[in-house]
């Protein structure tokens, strides 16, 4: 069974411009997740999708963040502009049914540097 | 709220146990483990369910103690695969759905 895939796996830009990542979850799996990860820290939930329909995205900033998951399964997140503060790893994850019901399956992550 | 984890490192000779702690500060329904290896995506160990029993798979279990809001992994004889930082992830109600990850515990398992 193929694994959650992400593009690209590093990207270097300079602050204020953009950056899109793209995330492929495992097939079937309703629940699509990102998640921030700074370096030595834990992941910080950003937006959670079921389907094509936002669940949660308390946590994203949404002036220079947006996420989108068109047909309920590939995903993509932007950043515009990015900021020094948003070099990070950029998880994404992907689940059956959820989280309460058993594992997220992650994929190896985006890392960016913004210079 | 984000669930803090302790000790943030612990080193260790392979064959040595250790326990990692998960405390939160507000009631939760389930407490899931991850391990995440440098360079590598978080790998699931386990989820423990409120009213659940303590689980374990091979050397590596886990408990849940709901009125504390906690939650213990035990590693007993530690192999050098043990190594990587663990990361609890705790949801404070079954129609949450919501992960919210620990600080992470860095453990290093030496020959």
């Amino acid at each position: 069974e193929a694994g959650v895939a992400q593009s690209p796996r590093y990207k270097i830009i300079e602050k204020r411009q953009s950056v899109a990542f793209w995330c492929n979850p495992i097939s079937g799996h309703a629940t699509l997740y990102w998640y921030q990860q700074i370096l030595g820290q834990g992941p910080k939930l950003l937006i959670q999708f079921q389907n094509n329909g936002v669940v949660d995205d308390s946590q994203l900033p949404k002036d220079r963040f947006s996420a989108e998951r068109l047909k309920g399964v590939d995903s993509t997140l932007k950043i515009q502009p990015a900021k020094l503060e948003d070099s990070a790893v950029y998880l994404c994850a992907s689940s059956f049914s959820g989280a309460n019901t058993g594992e997220l399956f992650f994929g190896e992550g985006s890392r960016l540097t913004v210079l | 709220q984000q669930p803090v984890q302790s000790p943030q490192a612990v080193i260790l000779r392979e064959g040595e146990d250790a326990v990692i702690n998960c405390s939160s500060s507000k009631a939760l329904y389930s407490v899931h483990w991850y391990r995440q290896k440098h360079g590598e995506a978080p790998v699931f160990l386990m989820i423990l369910l409120k009213g659940g029993e303590q689980k374990g798979h091979e050397k590596i279990s886990a408990s849940f103690n709901e009125k504390k809001q906690q939650s213990s992994l035990y590693l007993t004889a530690s192999q050098l695969s043990y190594s990587g930082t663990y990361f609890c992830g705790t949801e404070k109600s079954y129609n949450t759905d919501k992960l919210i990850f620990g600080t992470g515990t860095r453990l290093q398992v030496f020959p």
